[in-house]
């Protein structure tokens, strides 16, 4: 029983395409994350979001933009993506209850050629 | 300055030994602190979740909390080759900027058998 579940796992693609990656949890949570992981291991939040609010971080470009169809679900769509989108991309989420146990999926590796 | 600094190592050790692993943080306002770990290519994982300062001992891991220094600690004790990842600090506040966790750049582990 996968808890936070992202896809694809892997992908690749060019300069100046758009891209999705999906995000399902089943653990019944009420927040969902994006985070980017650079190639030095360095999280950062890109994102949090839950039926009440988004809260969107301020370095992050107005090209990448999240979508939530459900409580469930937290999709990430970019627009023309550029070299430095290349990172691994984490979901996560966590209860409203102040505490912020945030459980993570396995990622998505992005390469943009 | 980063709001939290954390050695990125890499440390390696030999297999039983002590590990201790630190960080330091600026924001005064963070008030929860944990340690995730994260194996290669893998999510980070919640390892330990602290509120307070002092010790919290779970298994082989304790986690540590000086809030006055703005210091934590992650004590590895008989240290296992399955210990080997990638250890991030965390932590976050309750309101303003420190509402969002903030994470470590990541110590790297290596323990060899």
């Amino acid at each position: 029983d996968t808890a936070v579940s992202q896809t694809p796992k892997y992908l690749v693609t060019q300069m100046g395409n758009d891209k999705s990656i999906k995000c399902e949890q089943n653990l019944g949570h009420d927040t969902m994350y994006w985070y980017k992981q650079d190639s030095k291991k360095f999280l950062k939040i890109m994102f949090s979001y839950n039926n009440k609010e988004l809260i969107i971080n301020e370095t992050v470009p107005n090209r990448f933009s999240p979508k939530s169809p459900d409580k469930a679900h937290l999709n990430l769509h970019i627009n023309s993506l550029e070299l430095g989108d290349s990172a691994v991309y984490f979901c996560a989420s966590s209860r409203d209850d102040g505490r912020d146990e945030q459980f993570f999926g396995p990622g998505t590796r992005l390469t943009v050629l | 300055q980063k709001e939290v600094e954390q050695d990125p190592g890499p440390l390696s050790v030999p297999e039983g030994a002590i590990v201790s692993l630190n960080c330091t943080y600026s924001n005064s306002a963070f008030q929860y602190f944990m340690w995730y770990r994260q194996y290669s290519r893998k999510g980070p994982e919640l390892l330990m979740y602290t509120y307070s300062s002092g010790n919290k001992e779970d298994g082989r891991f304790t986690a540590q909390v000086d809030k006055s220094s703005k210091y934590i600690s992650l004590f590895i004790r008989d240290s296992q080759p399955s210990d080997s990842a990638t250890y991030l600090c965390a932590m976050k506040g309750s309101s303003g900027s420190a509402r969002q966790l903030t994470f470590g750049s990541g110590t790297q582990l290596t323990v060899l058998p």
